[in-house]
């Protein structure tokens, strides 16, 4: 079993619709959790993070964390095709001072 | 505030040569951690060097070796390259300790293995 599992897609939706993206983790000793979106050939670019239980939103985008399941999702509200990328999940696990583990990744096309 | 700063951004380089990428860190920010990203794939978690000693390696053989220095600067230095060496290397920093704080990521160094 990987660390982290996200589809890795891709994923389609239209301009405008809500996009879900969704990670599972193993290790229960994590502790925070953040969603990267990342450009072909640039580096990971920090969207939101989140490390209780239930959601939190900034903009267009809600995190939304459920330890109990080992789950969290981002929701992208209002897609628009400048979204388009591949959305990364991390996970902050508590060995050695903290290391952040990383899924795949779920390549997001927004349909203009 | 100063960023992640990462050189060079790309290298090209034979299988069997050696070659050392360096990373500062953000200011403030005293843990380095080291990814590489193949393709396609997501970032493999390779080492982090917090007070100049390494804490916490990935799944790496010990080729690939790393040093930090008094001003929380890093080096990564991988010795007889492979083609499976050809990846993106991105370099985070972050606070010791504190896991409720994001990594900031440096823009990578592209190295090519011919």
């Amino acid at each position: 079993q990987k660390e982290v599992e996200q589809n890795s897609g891709p994923l389609s939706v239209p301009e405008g619709a809500i996009a879900s993206l969704n990670c599972t983790y193993s290790d229960r000793g994590s502790q925070s959790f953040f969603w990267y979106r990342q450009y072909s050939g640039k580096s990971p670019e920090l969207i939101m993070f989140i490390y209780s239980n239930g959601d939190k939103e900034d903009g267009r985008f809600t995190a939304q964390l459920n330890k109990a399941s080992q789950y969290v999702s981002l929701l992208i509200r209002d897609s628009q095709p400048s979204d388009s990328a591949t959305y990364l999940c991390a996970v902050r696990v508590p060995t050695g001072g903290f290391k952040t583990i990383f899924g795949a990744g779920t390549r997001l096309f927004v349909k203009a | 505030e100063t960023g992640v700063t990462q050189s060079p951004t790309h290298l090209i380089k034979t299988r069997g040569q050696q070659v050392t990428l360096r990373c500062s860190s953000q200011s403030g920010h005293n843990t380095v951690s080291w990814y590489q990203q193949a393709l396609g794939q997501g970032p493999q978690f390779i080492f982090q060097y917090y007070r100049e000693e390494e804490n916490g390696r990935g799944n790496f053989p010990p080729r690939f070796s790393g040093l930090q220095f008094p001003n929380y600067s890093s080096e990564l230095n991988v010795n007889a390259l492979e083609l499976d060496d050809s990846a993106l290397y991105l370099c985070a920093s972050s606070l010791w300790g504190v896991s409720n704080q994001p990594q900031h990521f440096g823009d990578g160094t592209r190295l090519s293995i011919l």
